[in-house]
């Protein structure tokens, strides 16, 4: 079965660090772009950023609410996407998903999710 | 970034109305315009790609068009499952983005 699995959230403080974590199963994750997309409560979706594959020198895009406090990775051996978020704000709450970005020009795989809330 | 603005943002029907639920680029992205069908409490779900192009499994009532800045997303005679928010999505260029949603509730 193809899947993503998402976990690392939870409650912090503004100005915290989390590490979001996806793993992939059912599909060669190598071969796929991957990207992380947020939906703070009763709000849209907004993306958050992009990993790209070996032969485009694993290059990342952040989104520019983002960029400079979040970074992503990815470990292909472990068919695993990472968030790493930093001085994270309260802005920054919401369920954050992992979803497959290329194949489609869409995102035809998510995960479940999982709750990033950032409060004191 | 290109802007999508969704119409409207919530309506309420009925079981087999027909529903329209339009999507408005503020520049052109061709026929890169993607739908989603999102439930409470779960990740979304792909309907649509390239503006019409009907997901594996999405079921016949559901259709789209459209290209340029202007498109639709029609569910022929809506059903009680399709109760849910309603997504475009622009993946014509970066940062991809995201219409405001469309909320379909029931009459």
């Amino acid at each position: 079965e193809v899947q993503l699995v998402e976990s690392g959230g939870g409650l912090v403080q503004p100005g915290g660090s989390l590490r979001l974590s996806c793993v992939a199963s059912g599909f060669r994750f190598s071969d796929h772009y991957m990207d992380w997309v947020r939906q703070a409560p009763g709000k849209g979706l907004e993306w958050v950023g992009r990993s790209r594959i070996k032969v485009d020198s694993y290059s990342t895009e952040h989104a520019a609410s983002v960029k400079g406090r979040f970074a992503i990775s990815r470990d292909d051996s472990k068919k695993s996407m990472y968030l790493q978020m930093n001085s994270l704000k309260t802005e920054d709450t919401a369920m954050y998903y992992c979803v497959r970005s290329s194949g489609l020009p869409a995102y035809d795989i998510w995960g479940q999710g999982t709750m990033v809330t950032v409060s004191s | 970034a290109i802007q999508l603005t969704q119409s409207p943002s919530s309506l309420s029907a009925s079981v087999r109305d027909r529903v329209i639920i339009t999507c408005r680029a503020s520049q052109s992205i061709n026929s890169a315009l993607v739908w989603y069908q999102q439930k409470p409490g779960k990740a979304p779900n792909l309907l649509i790609y390239d503006a019409s192009t009907l997901h594996s499994g999405v079921p016949s009532r559901f259709s789209g068009s459209g290209s340029g800045t202007d498109f639709t997303l029609t569910i022929s005679s809506l059903q009680p499952e399709d109760f849910a928010s309603y997504y475009c999505q622009q993946f014509y260029d970066y940062p991809v983005t995201f219409g405001g949603g469309t909320k379909v509730e029931i009459k």
